[in-house]
């Protein structure tokens, strides 16, 4: 089973370029999730899809825009990178927004903008 | 605002040991679900262990077990019997609704086993 798919793996951006990244689950899951990871920060939600058609802000939100394309998929864009976005960014997802329903994630992007 | 708060930036045991990774949290929710998460060098993030705050029975899952005291807000892991494999970044993790959904994390704890 594929789980949670990201692409891509790896992205090196200059400052100012856009890029979108992909994330797509195939187990009917609810709820997606874009987090990020920084080195002594732990995992930081940017944006989350509790269901199909709805998107709300995280905690880290500024400089992102989501699209949760349909109940599959969900991608992540960066309109204008800035070095600050230097990260690896995990998508994750879940049956439902519920306390007990653990969370799934890809394997991560790594990007860097220079 | 829900925190986790791991104090332990990195630990290191002997292969075969026993090591325990501390977590606290804060939550003003009454019900929610606390995580472990290791994250191997990989980068693939695993869930280890769950429990459930209105559960008293401590979770187990193998050589992995927590001990969770509701009171103090705290929310270790144990692991018994250390193997190579168990090296990586551990990520304790908060869940109670209130606000906005997602995972609340702490920033990690890197495990070394010593051969």
């Amino acid at each position: 089973n594929a789980g949670v798919t990201q692409t891509p793996k790896f992205q090196v951006l200059k400052t100012g370029q856009s890029m979108t990244l992909q994330c797509a689950q195939d187990m009917n899951h609810n709820s997606m999730y874009w987090y990020r990871q920084d080195p002594g920060m732990g995992l930081r939600l940017i944006y989350y899809s509790a269901s199909e058609g709805t998107t709300d802000k995280g905690e880290v939100p500024n400089g992102y825009n989501v699209s949760r394309l349909n109940k599959r998929e969900f991608s992540l864009r960066l309109e204008s990178a800035a070095p600050s976005q230097t990260s690896v960014y995990f998508c994750a997802s879940r049956e439902f927004s519920s306390y007990n329903s653990p969370l799934h994630f890809g394997n991560g992007t790594r990007l860097t903008v220079t | 605002a829900q925190t986790v708060t791991q104090s332990q930036p990195e630990m290191s045991v002997q292969e075969a040991e026993t090591v325990t990774l501390s977590c606290t949290y804060d939550t003003s929710e009454s019900d929610y679900y606390l995580f472990w998460y290791k994250q191997p060098p990989s980068r693939q993030m695993i869930l280890v262990i769950r429990q459930e705050a209105y559960k008293q029975q401590n979770a187990t899952e193998n050589r992995f077990s927590v001990n969770f005291q509701k009171a103090a807000k705290s929310f270790s892991l144990k692991i018994s019997d250390s193997q190579l494999g168990d090296a990586a970044m551990y990520f304790c993790a908060l869940y109670s609704g209130g606000g906005a959904d997602g995972l609340t994390f702490g920033k990690g704890t890197h495990l070394i086993i010593q051969p």
